[in-house]
């Protein structure tokens, strides 16, 4: 079955600097890859997803690139905030259309 | 707000007690998503209830049982309860039974002493 690992399980990053968040994944027909953001004590809420027919997709600050060939999936923080800090994860949905998450990354900004 | 309720918000309860937590979906959701997130762990997948009928199953143990009812809200119930059961619980819905995205309520604050 699908395998999805998360790195790093900790990032720690200056503030206004660039974060970088990268799963792999196992099974090469998963298509939907969404991030999800967990602040403390809260629920986590999708920040953005992509699909496997596009290599990368930009929300403000904010993006995913899918390598299909690798089978690895990135997300990119830059001008890191200190509202970034949170606890992201990943996922992939695998050929039974179950999401399979990874183990999270808890992101520190540093002021 | 996600459009995902689940009652209560928070749980005090002992070893060896039973509960059930409580989840609406989104208006027009069908499917229904248990998780289990303990003190700075991930999200463990228990289980998805689709219009009614079991999913798909993920590591959720036999002292716990979900159903999902006609008018589509779910209960999770969590029978002889230890410690180690203490953790966050989320309901998420989505859609379709093969939904892409999935949205979480706030969480049900278990706690076991």
């Amino acid at each position: 079955g699908e395998n999805v690992e998360q790195h790093p399980s900790t990032l720690s990053v200056q503030e206004g600097d660039s974060a970088v968040i990268k799963c792999t994944y196992s099974d090469s027909a998963s298509n939907y890859f969404p991030w999800y953001k967990q602040e403390l004590g809260k629920r986590p809420q999708l920040i953005i997803d992509i699909r496997s027919n596009v290599g990368e997709k930009k929300d403000q600050r904010i993006a995913v690139t899918l390598n299909k060939t690798a089978k690895h999936f990135s997300l990119h923080i830059t001008e890191t905030q200190p509202e970034d800090s949170a606890v992201y994860f990943c996922a992939a949905k695998d050929s039974n259309y179950q999401l399979i998450w990874g183990a999270g990354t808890k992101l520190i900004i540093k002021p | 707000d996600s459009g995902v309720t689940q009652t209560p918000k928070h749980l005090i309860t002992a070893t060896g007690q039973r509960v059930t937590l409580r989840c609406s979906p989104r208006s027009g959701d069908l499917s229904v998503y248990w998780y289990q997130q303990s003190l700075d762990q991930g999200l463990q997948f228990l289980i998805q209830y689709y219009n009614g009928e079991e999913r798909a199953k993920g590591n959720i143990l036999e002292r716990f049982s979900a159903q999902q009812f006609p008018d589509l809200h779910s209960e999770l119930n969590l029978s002889s309860l230890e410690l180690g059961d203490s953790a966050l619980y989320f309901c998420a819905s989505s859609p379709s039974s093969s939904g892409n995205t999935i949205y979480f309520g706030e969480g049900s604050w278990l706690t076991v002493v």
